[in-house]
């Protein structure tokens, strides 16, 4: 089944104790993005990635860290976690990213973070 | 600047009613429009997609949207809701020469 997986999809975690959540597609999609989700907010994307080996920073990048080696693995690292990063974070992917590509998007399950 | 706007937070409506979600965008290039579902403690899925053609589009679960090019609008609607449709709805706009731009979303609740 074409899915995207994240895990975990509840974490709590006490200030400044780093964390990584995982995503991963087996679409062979080429973009992949991190995006998080506050009441009254709407999505608001972190990062981004156009393919391996090339991530850019979203709308509110800072106190998160990305990597892309494979094309299949988009993890989201938190170095240094604090609450205002309490939020519900979700990974999706697309096709290709490419300006005005009319692709819509996969999304995972969400990740639900708190932290104290 | 480029943005899509939900004019609605929240609208309650009765079971069987119809509905309408209202999104409006801005763009001053050719788009792609979309629609997505997001269901209690789910992510998010496509509801349905205008990429050219035929404005008035369908998508899953009996949602249908029109686009209107002169008023810069693509607004969601449902002749008869049911309560599984209780959810939050996105409303995006990938402009030809830029990415996904989001909606603020919508929550649809149903009262029986």
């Amino acid at each position: 089944e074409a899915q995207v997986t994240q895990n975990p999809r509840y974490l709590i975690t006490v200030t400044g104790k780093k964390l990584t959540v995982t995503c991963s597609q087996n679409m062979n999609h080429e973009y992949m993005s991190w995006y998080r989700q506050d009441p009254g907010l709407g999505l608001r994307q972190i990062y981004y990635s156009m393919n391996v080996e090339v991530t850019d920073k979203g709308d509110v990048p800072e106190g998160y860290k990305v990597s892309r080696k494979e094309k299949r693995n988009f993890p989201l690292i938190l170095e240094s976690p604090s609450p205002n990063q309490t939020s519900l974070y979700f990974c999706a992917s697309s096709l290709s990213g490419r300006t005005g590509a009319n692709y819509g998007y996969t999304f995972g399950s969400g990740t639900r973070l708190t932290v104290v | 600047a480029q943005s899509v706007t939900q004019l609605d937070s929240q609208v309650p409506v009765f079971e069987e009613a119809p509905v309408e979600l209202r999104c409006n965008y801005s763009s001053s290039v050719s788009v792609y429009l979309f629609w997505y579902v997001q269901y209690p403690n789910q992510g998010l899925q496509l509801l349905l997609k205008y990429l050219s053609g035929s404005t008035l589009v369908k998508g899953i679960n009996g949602f249908e949207a029109e686009f209107n090019k002169s008023q810069t609008s693509f607004h969601l609607r449902k002749p008869s809701v049911h309560i599984s449709d209780t959810a939050e709805y996105f409303c995006a706009v990938r402009p030809s020469n830029y990415q996904l731009i989001w909606g603020a979303g919508t929550k649809l609740i149903i009262k029986p």
